[in-house]
């Protein structure tokens, strides 16, 4: 069982570069996420799903987009990168929302840089 | 609004100390909390959670918290810390009855050291 799988776990970008992060679950999991993480910030989400089709903006959405079109896949876009933009991003998901208690599932990470 | 605060960005104990790591939150309606643990170039793991059955909750490699609703507090605990426990700890709360995709608010995490 592998959770939740991020791709790529490192990636350098140049300013105005687009790229696609990659998230996949194997948990059939109907809620997914993207947070970023910055020293002294903590977690800050960026964009969430709450099934296919259906994805709606967290607290830093400028500059990313997602789309969900299958449950096991949550691909984060980034569309022109900026260097404000260089962070860890975290995928992660959970279970049903009906069920109110599941915890976050969360993926290794990806650690980008823009230059 | 809901928040949560994490008192002390960086914490340092001894092994064989008693770890405190503090968690406040912000809440106008009953929460579910929850500790995560990161180790170096990691993702983040579940350390316990809270929804609403007993206050104390145990959790893995030893920790638990207990929920103190007239504090609004959840703080961890262990009463010995080992090497291995060294890391960055987040607090995180969401809330019941949310339909707006149940979201997550994270502290911003204390690192833990540990001085052999």
């Amino acid at each position: 069982n592998a959770g939740v799988t991020q791709t790529p776990k490192f990636q350098v970008l140049k300013t105005g570069q687009s790229m696609t992060l990659q998230c996949a679950q194997d948990m059939n999991h109907e809620y997914m996420s993207w947070y970023r993480q910055d020293p002294g910030m903590g977690l800050r989400l960026i964009h969430y799903s709450v099934g296919a089709g259906i994805t709606d903006q967290g607290e830093v959405p400028n500059g990313y987009n997602v789309s969900r079109s299958t449950t096991e896949d949550f691909p984060l876009r980034l569309l022109s990168a900026a260097p404000s933009q260089t962070s860890v991003y975290f995928c992660a998901s959970r279970r049903s929302l009906g069920a109110n208690t599941g915890e976050l599932f969360f993926g290794e990470g990806s650690r980008l840089t823009v230059l | 609004a809901q928040s949560v605060t994490q008192l002390g960005s960086h914490v340092s104990v001894s092994e064989g100390a008693l770890v405190l790591l503090r968690c406040n939150y912000s809440s106008s309606v009953p929460p579910y909390l929850f500790w995560y643990v990161q180790y170096p170039n990691q993702g983040l793991q579940l350390l316990l959670k809270y929804t609403s059955a007993a206050t104390l909750v145990k959790g893995i490699n030893g920790f638990e918290a207990e929920f103190k609703k007239s504090e609004t507090s959840f703080h961890l605990t262990k009463p010995s810390a080992h090497m291995s426990d060294a890391a960055e700890y987040f607090c995180a709360v969401t809330y019941r009855g949310m339909n707006t995709g149940n979201q997550f608010y994270f502290g911003t995490g204390t690192s833990l050291t540990v001085i052999p």
